[in-house]
């Protein structure tokens, strides 16, 4: 099956800028993409980027992908402690099925 | 705007029951997702449905779990005979055609079989 993995933890000051970093093994990926998991709730989708792009920029979010070395980071601007969640990379070959990885669990600290 | 909306959020049951979870997708999302989610893990994909038609199944969905749509709309998702492995969130999701990444989750339905 298809491997997405990323790092467990990482842990920022508040106001510093948080860099998420994924791999990812399939290199029939069309679409990869950036969700947001806050305790006891749904995902919620915070950006995407197709494999024919190498960055797109969203407000505090710079996505970065290097297709050669399947691999994605989220780049987090100026965070905040309201940014502490877990990050979660995702890739589709069609737009059907989502490979996700574990999860980085981000703290942010005051 | 209602996101995706799921029930019941939690549920706790002996092991051999059987749970069914219900999904309402956004209004007018023709494409409805299933994922399983445990704990320190990422969701798993289990099926997805365009309209009514079950259109994909993971190799997860065992024999005990059963999905539908029936009018295209609303989904179920059924386990029998529940085992403890069981025990996870049941992510439902939706999205339309050709979403380009635009797949909304709902909040999840928490299982724990005891």
């Amino acid at each position: 099956g298809e491997d997405v993995e990323q790092s467990l933890f990482l842990s920022v000051r508040e106001g510093d800028s948080s860099v998420i970093n994924c791999t990812y093994t399939d290199s029939s990926s069309t679409y990869l993409y950036w969700y947001k998991q806050e305790p006891g709730a749904g995902l919620q989708l915070l950006t995407y980027i197709f494999s024919n792009m190498d960055m797109k920029q969203d407000q505090r979010l710079t996505v970065l992908l290097n297709k050669k070395d399947k691999h994605l980071s989220l780049r987090i601007a100026d965070t905040q402690t309201g940014d502490s969640a877990i990050y979660f990379c995702a890739e589709s070959e069609t737009g059907n099925q989502f490979y996700f990885g574990t999860g980085t669990s981000l703290t942010v600290i005051p | 705007d209602t996101g995706v909306s799921q029930d019941p959020r939690h549920k706790i049951t002996k092991r051999g029951q059987n749970v069914t979870f219900r999904c309402d997708p956004i209004s007018e999302h023709n494409r409805l997702y299933w994922y399983r989610q445990t704990l320190g893990q990422g969701p798993e994909f289990l099926t997805y449905f365009q309209n009514e038609a079950q259109l994909e199944k993971s190799r997860l969905l065992s024999d005990r779990f059963s999905a539908e749509r029936p009018k295209g709309s609303f989904s179920t998702l059924e386990i029998q005979r529940t085992e403890q492995g069981d025990s996870a969130m049941y992510l439902c999701a939706s999205s339309r055609d050709r979403c380009h990444g635009t797949i909304y989750f709902g909040e999840g339905s928490w299982l724990t079989v005891v």
